[in-house]
């Protein structure tokens, strides 16, 4: 069983479109995360969301919104796509956001192209 | 804010050599987590290793042991005896022992050294 799902795996979209990534967990972990790799390789936080609190990186634009409609899920939406916002988003989860033993799963990650 | 700085963006070994990457990291904290990620050309983030930064000895997993040294604020990776499954990107990383700063516990990445292992 795969721990960490995302889909889709790749996204090929239309600048001024909105899409969705979807990510679930199978692992009754309490906290997920969305990720960005940009074109460089270099990976950074956007979210970071348990049951009781998002936290947003403050460089991410306010298009980027994530949505949970249960623990397993949390979703990425984004409006009015850009050509910067090609990149690849990694989704992960861990039990909670603290001690040592919770190792993040990352999920497969999406490759988003915007042209 | 905690920065990790990953001075070496290729490396390239020959196959059953030993290599060392390098990463230093900056933090005011003095309890988090340390961790080397691999990245294989199929995108999957893969865990090699991890370090509590209060346990002084040294983390190893099979081929992978890390050089820790807390006052340097550095954190190398040695792979001996590379194997040519050992080629992909690796990333150091870092994480918030606990939830300062509004941090949930998200890592915090250096930029990656791209590994090649000659057969």
């Amino acid at each position: 069983d795969t721990a960490v799902s995302q889909t889709p795996k790749y996204l090929v979209t239309q600048m001024g479109n909105d899409k969705s990534i979807k990510c679930e967990q199978n692992l009754g972990h309490d906290t997920m995360y969305w990720y960005k790799q940009d074109s460089k390789k270099f990976l950074k936080i956007m979210f970071s969301y348990n049951n009781k609190e998002l936290i947003i990186n403050e460089t991410v634009p306010n298009r980027f919104s994530p949505k949970s409609p249960d623990k397993a899920h949390l979703n990425l939406h984004i409006n009015s796509l850009e050509l910067g916002d090609s990149a690849v988003y990694f989704c992960a989860s861990s039990q909670d956001a603290s001690g040592f033993g919770n190792e993040q799963f990352f999920g497969p990650g999406t490759r988003l192209t915007v042209l | 804010a905690q920065t990790v700085t990953q001075s070496q963006p290729e490396m390239s070994v020959q196959e059953a050599e030993t290599v060392t990457l390098s990463c230093t990291y900056d933090t005011s904290e003095s309890d988090y987590y340390l961790f080397w990620y691999k990245q294989p050309p199929s995108r999957q983030m893969i865990l090699v290793i991890r370090q509590e930064a209060y346990k002084q000895q040294n983390a190893t997993e099979n081929r992978f042991s890390v050089n820790f040294q807390k006052a340097a604020k550095s954190f190398s990776l040695k792979i001996s005896d590379s194997q040519l499954g050992d080629a992909a990107m690796y990333f150091c990383a870092y994480r918030s022992y606990m939830n300062y700063g509004g941090s949930q516990g998200n890592l915090i990445f250096g930029k990656g050294t791209k590994l090649s292992v000659k057969p």
